[in-house]
């Protein structure tokens, strides 16, 4: 059945850096764009960045633009976010979603919590 | 940037009854406007796109309509299953943005 799986999360503290991953299967990975959204601990969500099917362009929510890179390896089923100079506000369940041409996200990883705190 | 604002915050009912959910953007989404359901612990789950189609496996008591700044998202008869949070989510032209609404809690009465 078509899943994501994320990984990678844990306690980092402020201005770490720390890398998610995401193993996707039962469907065809490299066909489909990729987006990374976070939701902080009783909010709502947020998304962080997307990727194109091909890793050919990337797109990011301003609050980690510059700080966040998005990437796939269409090889290994498996798409990353890797997250430098982290802040207390980057705290939050990071999930990874498939892409449902480029308007919604219409599946979803079980996400990975990542704490940022001295 | 687009603005989603959802009402009410929370809404008490019981099953059986109808639920119906708002969701008004600060500009403009043509239909670009999807729903998501989330209980605790879990991922959220996709349930209407653009505007007011159903997601696979979703079931026909869920619908939604509208279109430009106003959405609604209908839930025909409430099943003890359909208590949870209810986002609406918005992409921008290009590139690319997207933003959900604050969340409408759904709870039993």
């Amino acid at each position: 059945q078509v899943q994501l799986v994320e990984s990678g999360g844990g306690v980092v503290q402020p201005g770490g850096s720390l890398r998610l991953s995401c193993a996707a299967s039962g469907f065809t990975f490299s066909s489909y764009g990729m987006h990374w959204v976070r939701q902080a601990p009783g909010k709502g969500l947020e998304w962080v960045a997307f990727i194109r099917y091909d890793g050919s362009n990337k797109y990011y929510a301003d609050s980690v633009k510059g700080r966040f890179t998005i990437s796939r390896d269409n090889s290994k089923n498996t798409l990353y976010l890797q997250m430098n100079s982290l802040r207390a506000e980057d705290t939050a369940v990071y999930y990874c979603a498939k892409d449902l041409w480029f308007r919604a996200f219409d599946i979803w990883g079980q996400g990975t919590m990542v704490t940022v705190s001295s | 940037e687009i603005v989603l604002t959802q009402s009410p915050a929370t809404l008490s009912l019981s099953p059986g009854e109808r639920a119906t959910l708002s969701c008004r953007a600060s500009q403009s989404v043509s239909s670009y406007l999807a729903w998501y359901q989330q209980k605790p612990g879990q991922a959220p789950r996709l349930l209407i796109y653009d505007a007011s189609n159903r997601a696979t496996g979703i079931p026909a008591r869920f619908s939604g309509s509208g279109s430009g700044t106003d959405f609604t998202l209908t839930i025909s008869s409430l099943e003890p299953e359909d208590f949870a949070v209810y986002y609406c989510q918005q992409r921008s032209n290009w590139p690319p943005a997207y933003t959900f609404g604050q969340g409408t809690k759904l709870e039993i009465k």
